[in-house]
């Protein structure tokens, strides 16, 4: 079945500073990505989410790249402030009719003033 | 915006007890899920259900049983919990990839 990995476990950066989270999946068949956060003490927000026929979406500093070739979908942040600091999960699914998501194992994000 | 409320957020109980935890929705969604979350592993998917009576079976349903009694309402049911079971568990509910979560229930089995 389908494998997420997704890098770094760890991710600390500087305030206005970009962050990059990458996850790599294996399932050609794969045609629904997202991303979720997770602040603490809290349930999963959903970030973004696309469509396998896009390669790229912006919204409000918010970045997703999909390269289907390598099975590799991003999240880059531009211009983290400390309020983005949480831990970010990707999640995926095949739309076989379940709509089951395959979730990453996350990334804990920190933002220094 | 979507609801999904969980009870009880906190529980407490013993090796052997029985638990049950609710979730409600409030979005008109047909698909409800169960997840438990632990450290390294992310989120796993325990039981799901496309509507009031059904019930599909995850990737980590063992000693776990999951009823859902209407469209709103999705049940987990822990007839002998283990100390393994201890974790903390979100409900989701979506109409297709877009899934919401509940606030979560943490779980301790002593």
């Amino acid at each position: 079945g389908e494998q997420v990995e997704q890098r770094p476990p760890h991710l600390s950066v500087r305030e206005g500073d970009s962050a990059i989270i990458i996850c790599t999946y294996t399932d050609s068949a794969t045609a629904y990505f997202s991303w979720y956060k997770q602040e603490a003490g809290a349930g999963l927000q959903l970030l973004m989410s696309v469509l396998s026929n896009v390669d790229r979406k912006e919204e409000q500093g918010l970045t997703v790249l999909l390269n289907k070739k390598d099975k590799r979908l991003s999240l880059n942040l531009t211009a983290a402030h400390p309020g983005d600091s949480a831990v970010y999960f990707c999640a995926v699914s095949a739309s076989s009719g379940s709509w089951q998501l395959i979730f990453g194992s996350g990334t804990q994000l920190t933002v220094m003033p | 915006e979507a609801a999904v409320t969980q009870s009880p957020r906190n529980k407490v109980t013993v090796t052997g007890g029985n638990v049950t935890l609710s979730c409600r929705q409030t979005n008109s969604h047909n698909y409800m899920y169960w997840y438990r979350q632990d450290t390294g592993h992310g989120l796993r998917l325990i039981h799901y259900s496309y509507g009031a009576g059904n019930l599909q079976i995850g990737d980590v349903p063992d000693g776990y049983k999951a009823t859902r009694t209407t469209q709103e309402d999705f049940f987990l049911l822990l007839e002998l919990a283990s100390p393994s079971q201890t974790s903390l568990y979100f409900c989701a509910s979506s109409e297709w990839g877009e899934q919401y979560f509940g606030p979560g229930t943490r779980l301790t089995v002593l």
